[in-house]
């Protein structure tokens, strides 16, 4: 059974850069799958930050794309994000998340089906 | 971006009752909808997918329909453990986008 799990500092200055750590256990980020980030201000709903494949390919939110930067660490068996001149607004929960594969000629799978417990990250000096 | 509209944005309703939650999207999406439900301090958790399709795991009293823009949730016996905040989700393009959530509440 896939888990993930958020790891990174809680607290980050304003302006300052935002670094953060999905370790997967039970799958290797290797086989076919996409691994993303979403995130989700106190009180309020869900952004879709951003995803790496399992090849290394990696797709942005346009909105955050200036400032956002995901990889992958094989050996590890890791992805991660980094956003950059953070502010307050960028305080939230962290979810790191799978989706799953396309095959049959469709990719209805391709949801985030696995996701990790979600990780506070607060912006302040 | 394709825009996803949830109505209502919350509802108070009482055990056993019917709910029905609806998620429309700016444009076309096809099949490629999925119905999460997040409780307080937890992570999403995925109820229904393309469209209609119910996770492996969930009760049949939670059922999905619809196509292109226009989609549905429906939770046919409202239960305790099913108050909580659902979110609509398109996977058909980039950026995926989610809709702004329908808070289900007890009356």
């Amino acid at each position: 059974q896939v888990q993930l799990q958020e790891s990174g500092p809680g607290l980050v200055k304003p302006s300052g850069t935002l670094s953060l750590t999905c370790d997967v256990s039970g799958y290797s980020i290797s086989i076919i799958n996409w691994w993303g980030w979403v995130r989700q201000p106190p009180g309020k709903g869900l952004e879709w930050i951003a995803e790496i494949s399992h090849s290394g390919d990696t797709k942005y939110n346009p909105s955050l794309k200036s400032r956002v930067t995901v990889s992958m660490d094989m050996s590890r068996n890791q992805f991660s994000l980094t956003v950059n001149s953070v502010t307050a607004a960028d305080t939230a929960v962290y979810y790191c998340a799978r989706r799953g594969n396309c095959g049959g000629g469709n990719c209805y799978l391709n949801y985030f089906e696995h996701w990790g417990q979600g990780l506070l990250v607060t912006v302040s000096s | 971006d394709i825009q996803m509209t949830q109505s209502p944005s919350s509802v108070s309703a009482s055990v056993g009752d019917r709910v029905t939650i609806t998620c429309r999207a700016s444009q076309g999406i096809g099949y490629y909808l999925v119905w999460f439900q997040q409780k307080p301090g937890k992570a999403p958790k995925s109820l229904i997918y393309a469209a209609s399709s119910l996770q492996s795991g969930v009760p049949s009293k939670f059922s999905g329909s619809g196509s292109g823009t226009d989609f549905t949730l429906t939770i046919s016996s409202l239960q305790p453990e099913d108050f909580a905040t659902y979110y609509c989700q398109q996977y058909q393009s980039y950026p995926l986008t989610f809709g702004g959530g329908t808070k289900v509440e007890i009356k």
